[in-house]
């Protein structure tokens, strides 16, 4: 059974700083990979896909990595804003069939001003 | 505004009521899903439709029923609820093409469902 954590649990920061947000998985076998970030009470809105076959994507600050073999997917967040504080998800797509997406618990960041 | 309305967005319902959540995506897509997310837990996945078919059943409860009358809408049905049932149900849409090619999911703003 795939099972995905994130570390660290929550984060606080000062504007400015660059930082990285963790993703792991137990089982290599994955079409593909999406992060999301979700403000408090809302839904979550998708920030970048990574199929399986690639190893990165970038958005503007955004630069998110995977690495199959080691099960580890990174978000890159370049400079920092109080705007990006929110709880980020990773959420892993298993194979090219199913669609039994399974979520991280999420990393809640705050930045500070 | 990602393309998916859910209605309500705020519900409170005693054990013994019947209600329905509604979910509309205005973005073409033909798989629709139904999430649970409780508090200090993971994302959960309930129900996944597949060009109005249902493909996936994740061990829900028989007091949740789902329905897709067409790609466009989804509808859970609630009855006889438990408090522990109290969570922010979540609705998706995306894309895909044949057996694969499944593409990014685009998430509702999801209902805020209290059982009392």
């Amino acid at each position: 059974k795939q099972e995905v954590t994130q570390i660290p649990a929550a984060l606080s920061v000062p504007e400015g700083e660059n930082l990285v947000l963790n993703c792991s998985f137990t089982d290599s076998a994955i079409y593909n990979l999406q992060w999301f970030r979700q403000d408090p009470g809302k839904g979550l809105t998708s920030l970048l896909l990574i199929q399986s076959s690639q190893r990165e994507q970038t958005s503007g600050r955004l630069n998110a990595s995977l690495d199959k073999s080691s099960g580890r997917s990174t978000l890159y967040i370049a400079a920092s804003q109080p705007g990006d504080s929110a709880t980020y998800l990773c959420a892993l797509s298993p194979d090219n069939y199913g669609q039994n997406f399974v979520f991280g618990p999420g990393t809640r960041l705050s930045v500070l001003p | 505004e990602t393309g998916v309305t859910q209605t309500p967005r705020h519900l409170v319902m005693g054990m013994t009521n019947k209600k329905s959540l509604k979910c509309e995506q205005h973005l073409g897509h033909n798989a629709m899903y139904w999430y649970k997310q409780s508090a200090k837990k993971p994302l959960e996945l309930m129900f996944v439709y597949n060009f109005k078919e249902q493909t996936e059943n994740n061990s829900v409860p028989s007091r949740f029923s789902p329905e897709c009358p067409n790609s466009s809408h989804l509808f859970l049905h609630l009855h006889t609820l438990q408090p522990e049932d109290s969570a922010l149900y979540l609705c998706a849409s995306s894309l895909r093409q044949g057996a694969g090619s499944i593409y990014e999911q685009y998430f509702g703003p999801g209902t805020r469902l209290t059982v009392t």
